[in-house]
């Protein structure tokens, strides 16, 4: 299966910043998402990063607060803007690959934000 | 709507003890099911699945078994190790893309 770095692990950030979370997989794949999971609570899926195209994004997800590039097929970004205490979470990169019905996961990036 | 629900912890178990963690969904068709471990500080990584009625999935000692009958899906190990100490996430996917999980299980085993 797929091997997915991301970074930064962890994070401590200040209210109204912006933090850039990276997905870097060792293999081209298909689908690539970016969960949330925070605390004591389920994962909630962010928003689909699209190659080449605008990400898919879930219902209570925007753009403008979470924007994603996904420049190629081995690689993503995950942007928070404007950063508020309620953002504090564990982000998660993921990915499905083309005829396998099984996501695997980044180790994830844990956000503090004060 | 689609759902997963599962049983609340955290559990504390002694080692060799047997587990079960409760899952159940809801669904329209015949989705997959699955079972994740987040061991501590790491990603989710899949523990095992089923993809049809009456199928049981099996990994490291742990198995799991489809049942179309009761929508569940639990989990069950008979002599867990402190090595089993992590949160499971029940899971479900269907024909899209779109995988849903359960709030997850903390288990703690003890020596």
């Amino acid at each position: 299966s797929a091997v997915i770095s991301q970074k930064p692990s962890r994070d401590i950030c200040q209210r109204g910043t912006s933090l850039t979370i990276q997905c870097q997989v060792d293999s081209q794949v298909t689908m690539m998402f970016w969960y949330r999971q925070q605390p004591g609570q389920s994962l909630t899926l962010i928003a689909t990063a699209n190659q080449g195209s605008e990400a898919t994004y879930e219902s209570g997800f925007v753009i403008d607060k979470f924007p994603i590039s996904r420049p190629n097929l081995t690689f993503s970004t995950l942007t928070v803007s404007n950063m508020s205490p309620e953002d504090s979470s564990i982000y998660l990169c993921s990915v499905r690959q083309a005829g396998a019905n099984v996501l695997t996961f980044g180790a994830g990036s844990r956000l503090t934000v004060l | 709507g689609d759902s997963v629900t599962q049983m609340e912890g955290p559990v504390t178990l002694s080692e060799e003890a047997f587990l079960t963690i409760n899952c159940t969904y809801t669904a329209t068709g015949y989705p997959s099911l699955f079972w994740y471990v987040q061991y501590p500080g790491e990603g989710l990584q899949l523990l095992l699945k089923a993809t049809k009625a009456d199928d049981k999935g099996s990994n490291k000692g742990f198995e799991a078994t489809y049942r179309k009958e009761t929508t569940s899906f639990h989990l069950e190990k008979g002599s867990v190790q402190v090595s089993d100490s992590a949160v499971y996430f029940c899971a479900r996917s269907n024909t899209g893309n779109q995988f849903y999980f359960g709030t997850g299980t903390s288990l703690t085993v003890i020596p």
